[in-house]
């Protein structure tokens, strides 16, 4: 089992829809997590971080952590097509320590 | 100010030569990591400088990559004996004290023949 998964995508989503992502994790004790986005030919960015369960929003992106289900998600509201990117999930804490273990990614994108 | 610097930014080397790479962060920032990104994948971790602490150097794949990093600021990657399986951008990333937030640089594009 991969520590940190995502589905690869790609995920297409009209302009002006919600799209939903979703990654798990499998270290129980990771502490803290971390949304990037990536746009081809790029280097990653990061957008969101969130530590505590619920939801964290930030304009149009909300991110949501539940830990005792080893889930975060990212919620991308009014998507536009400038939102077309791959998106990874990233955890750090638990057995692993201060390293950033990413996962694999998802691909979005936004059809006008 | 300046980013995180990468050099070079393309590499082509043969099958079993050394290569080196170089990464040079951001001013003040004290953790430094390297990842590999091969095309259409995630990031995968490689070793990790925190300060003046041992590195994390969980993620090498094998004995032929090492990393040092001098003075806690430059960092240079060695693969020695290259192989095609190697090819990848190679990504370095810094962070400063007590935030987490990562700052990438723009990689090395390193291509095996």
């Amino acid at each position: 089992q991969k520590e940190v998964e995502q589905n690869s995508g790609p995920l297409s989503v009209p302009e002006g829809a919600i799209a939903s992502l979703n990654c798990t994790y499998s270290d129980r004790g990771s502490q803290s997590f971390f949304w990037y986005r990536q746009y081809s030919g790029k280097s990653p960015e990061l957008i969101m971080f969130i530590y505590s369960n619920g939801d964290k929003e930030d304009g149009r992106f909300t991110a949501q952590l539940n830990k005792a289900s080893q889930y975060v998600s990212l919620l991308i509201r009014d998507s536009q097509p400038s939102d077309s990117a791959t998106y990874l999930c990233a955890v750090k804490g638990g057995a692993a320590g201060n390293k950033l273990t990413f996962g694999g990614g998802t691909r979005v994108l936004v059809k006008p | 100010g300046a980013g995180v610097s990468q050099s070079p930014s393309n590499k082509v080397t043969e099958k079993g030569k050394d290569v080196e790479l170089r990464c040079d962060p951001i001013s003040g920032h004290t953790a430094l990591y390297w990842y590999r990104q091969s095309l259409g994948q995630g990031l995968e971790f490689l070793i990790y400088f925190q300060g003046n602490s041992a590195p994390d150097k969980s993620g090498l794949p094998s004995d032929r990559f090492s990393a040092e990093r001098t003075g806690g600021s430059v960092s240079t990657l060695t693969i020695q004996r290259t192989q095609q399986e190697d090819s990848a951008v190679y990504l370095c990333a810094s962070s400063p004290p007590a935030v987490e937030k990562l700052f990438f640089g723009s990689g090395t594009q390193l291509s095996v023949l």
